[in-house]
Order: C-alpha cells, then sequence, then structure tokens
C-alpha cells in the first residue's frame, strides 16, 4: 500500500482566487493521479501526472485551470485556479502500486474545498 | 468508453448480518480489473478489495467477497457480519489493463448499519 498526506485538508476561498493543494507519498510512484468529487457525487479523474512531462487531463478538464506539477517521485501538486462556486468538491490525490502486473490505486484523505 | 453502473443508492444491514452490493459494468475488453473502495464519513477512500478479470475464483477479503460474473458483466459485494465500521459509501470501480490506466467509478451505494 502507500501512505499518502495531503495538505491542505479543507480551505474556503473566495471566488477569483486561486488554491494549490499538495500531495506527498512516502514511496516512489510513476503514476499519479488527481480527482475530483463534487458532493454527493462519485469521483472523476481530472488528471494524471507523470514525472518529468506534462500532465494529461481528462475531457472537461484544461491545464490552465487545473495546472498539475510533478516534481518528483513522491510529490504533486493541483492548482484549482480563478475559482467559481462550481469548484466547491473534495479534491482526492491517488497513487498506483503494481503488485503482480496488477495496479492498484491508493488515494490521499482529500482536500475539501468550499468557494464562497 | 467504460461504464461502472450502481443501482442501489442506499441500502441498510443490521449488525452481524449480510448484505450484498451490486455493480454492473460495461465494457468491449476481455481483460481488466475490478475493485470496491469503501469511503466512511473521513472521506478517506479504502481499497477493500480486487478481482482480476481472468481470474475464475472470486476474490476474498476477510468478512468481504465478490461475486464475479464475467459473461454477466457484474461485480457485486458481499459483506458478511457486518460492523458499524462499515457504514460508508460504496464505489464499484473499473481499470482497464495496462500502465496509467483510470479508474472509472460507480455512482456509489451508502451502506446503513444498525444495531
Amino acid at each position: 500500500s502507500a501512505v499518502i498526506s495531503q495538505k491542505p485538508s479543507r480551505d474556503i476561498c473566495q471566488r477569483g482566487t486561486s488554491l494549490t493543494i499538495q500531495c506527498q507519498v512516502d514511496s516512489q510512484v510513476t503514476m499519479m493521479f488527481w480527482y475530483r468529487q463534487q458532493p454527493g457525487q462519485s469521483l472523476t479523474l481530472i488528471a494524471t501526472a507523470n514525472q518529468g512531462s506534462e500532465a494529461t487531463y481528462e475531457s472537461g478538464f484544461v491545464i490552465d485551470k487545473f495546472p498539475i506539477s510533478r516534481p518528483n517521485l513522491t510529490f504533486s501538486t493541483l492548482t484549482v485556479s480563478n475559482m467559481s462556486p462550481e469548484d466547491s468538491s473534495i479534491y482526492l490525490c491517488s497513487v498506483e502500486k503494481r503488485t503482480g502486473g496488477a495496479g492498484e490505486q491508493y488515494f490521499g484523505p482529500g482536500t475539501r474545498l468550499t468557494v464562497t | 468508453a467504460q461504464t461502472v453502473t450502481q443501482s442501489q443508492p442506499e441500502m441498510s444491514v443490521q449488525e452481524a448480518e449480510t448484505v450484498t452490493l451490486s455493480c454492473t459494468y460495461d465494457t468491449s475488453e476481455s481483460d481488466y480489473y475490478l475493485f470496491w473502495y469503501k469511503q466512511p464519513p473521513s472521506r478517506q477512500m479504502i481499497l477493500v478489495i480486487r478481482q482480476e478479470a481472468y481470474k475464475q475464483q472470486n476474490a476474498t477479503e476477510n468478512r468481504f467477497s465478490v461475486n464475479f460474473q464475467k459473461a454477466a458483466k457484474s461485480f457485486s459485494l458481499k459483506i458478511s457480519d457486518s460492523q458499524l465500521g462499515d457504514a460508508a459509501m460504496y464505489f464499484c470501480a473499473y481499470r482497464s489493463p495496462g500502465t496509467a490506466s483510470k479508474l472509472t467509478f460507480g455512482t456509489g451505494t451508502r451502506l446503513q448499519v444498525t444495531l
């Protein structure tokens, strides 16, 4: 498994501002993922963060709105830019660990973001 | 694209009883992985159990077991001897083989455990 921490755990932000969420894992991993979970909803993948290359974004998510950094194999950041109330969600990072060919994803505790 | 469907928004079970949560999926792939995740009110996503599609044997993890029906594209989770700590949202998820494959989640089932 993996131990993953996220900072901040929660924040209340004003519209138009930006927030950077940090994700730290206790071991080196190749793949890191960022998900959004809107209130009462399931998880939706925002992007996949690879070390040393640009993040790969899913349909509906763009780099200008959700820039991602991946400076090394244990750390990543997600920025939510120019926030609006619709960005109020839980943001979760996850990492993939491979066991015998199969990859399992382990999740951080999430960051609860409220935009007013 | 793959889709995952959980048709039970909420379920309830009495402590010490058994409950089964349903999940169906749609895919054209023959090889893939299926997962059940638990999300308690703390919002931490916890991996409960994993099933490889090429394995005929159903996965088990202590009180948790699955009923994997590949032809029917069904992947249900059975929780035996339910405990209060099992109360949570449960998400079924699908993953294609290969590296950097994303998880596709169902909409979740909220499980209540009563005394």
